[in-house]
């Protein structure tokens, strides 16, 4: 089944604690992109990538990193977590950045920094 | 950028047609009209996606204006699984790298 997956899809975690949210799509997709949802903001791109080891930063990058060094696979980085990065995050990947292409989406990953 | 306007909800009954108006009349000849719905709890998912003419799929319809300034997505049968908030997104040639999800049309369904 064509998928992306995201791990862990709950966690909870305090200031500072560097974690990490994966990413992973077997459609063999070129781009994929991290989003942020918070109420009253909707959806907003904070990293994306156009294929292996090419990445760029979105709308709201600040605290986060993000590596493609395979194809399937585009984790989020947050080195040293704050409250104000609680949110619900979603992975989306697409064959390529062309506009007519869809986007599929992860089931998210519900993040409460302490 | 181009901006797309939605009403906040909607409300259909069962078994009956719906129809989610869009206006995006800043709209450039080589924008891309794309519908996506967020389920409760669930990542956005893509309902369909048109350039000028009217489009159909499996989950729905697209109806495009003839000027382009607006569309409307057309589920033919609205189900209680179509309870959602339905996004209407324009992909331009400066924004093709991304979604820019404004905040969507809540819609109930009623049984």
């Amino acid at each position: 089944e064509a998928q992306v997956t995201q791990n862990p899809r709950y966690l909870i975690t305090v200031t500072g604690k560097k974690l990490t949210v994966t990413c992973s799509q077997n459609m063999n997709h070129e781009y994929m992109s991290w989003y942020r949802q918070d109420p009253g903001l909707g959806l907003r791109q904070i990293y994306y990538s156009m294929n292996v080891e090419v990445t760029d930063k979105g709308d709201v990058p600040e605290g986060y990193k993000v590596s493609r060094k395979e194809k399937r696979n585009f984790p989020l980085i947050l080195e040293s977590p704050s409250p104000n990065q609680t949110s619900l995050y979603f992975c989306a990947s697409s064959l390529n950045f062309a506009r007519e292409e869809t986007q599929y989406f992860g089931p998210g990953t519900r993040l409460l920094v302490l | 950028d181009a901006k797309t306007t939605q009403p906040n909800s909607m409300e259909s009954n069962e078994e009956e047609p719906v129809h989610l108006p869009c206006n995006h009349s800043t709209i450039s000849g080589t924008d891309y009209i794309h519908w996506y719905r967020q389920l409760p709890s669930q990542g956005p998912e893509y309902v369909i996606h048109g350039l000028t003419s009217n489009v159909n799929n499996r989950m729905a319809s697209l109806a495009i204006a003839e000027d382009r300034k607006s569309s409307t997505l057309i589920l033919h049968r609205a189900t209680l699984r179509d309870a959602a908030v339905y996004y209407c997104i324009l992909r331009d040639m400066e924004y093709g790298n991304k979604l820019v999800f404004g905040a969507g049309t809540i819609l109930r369904v009623k049984s």
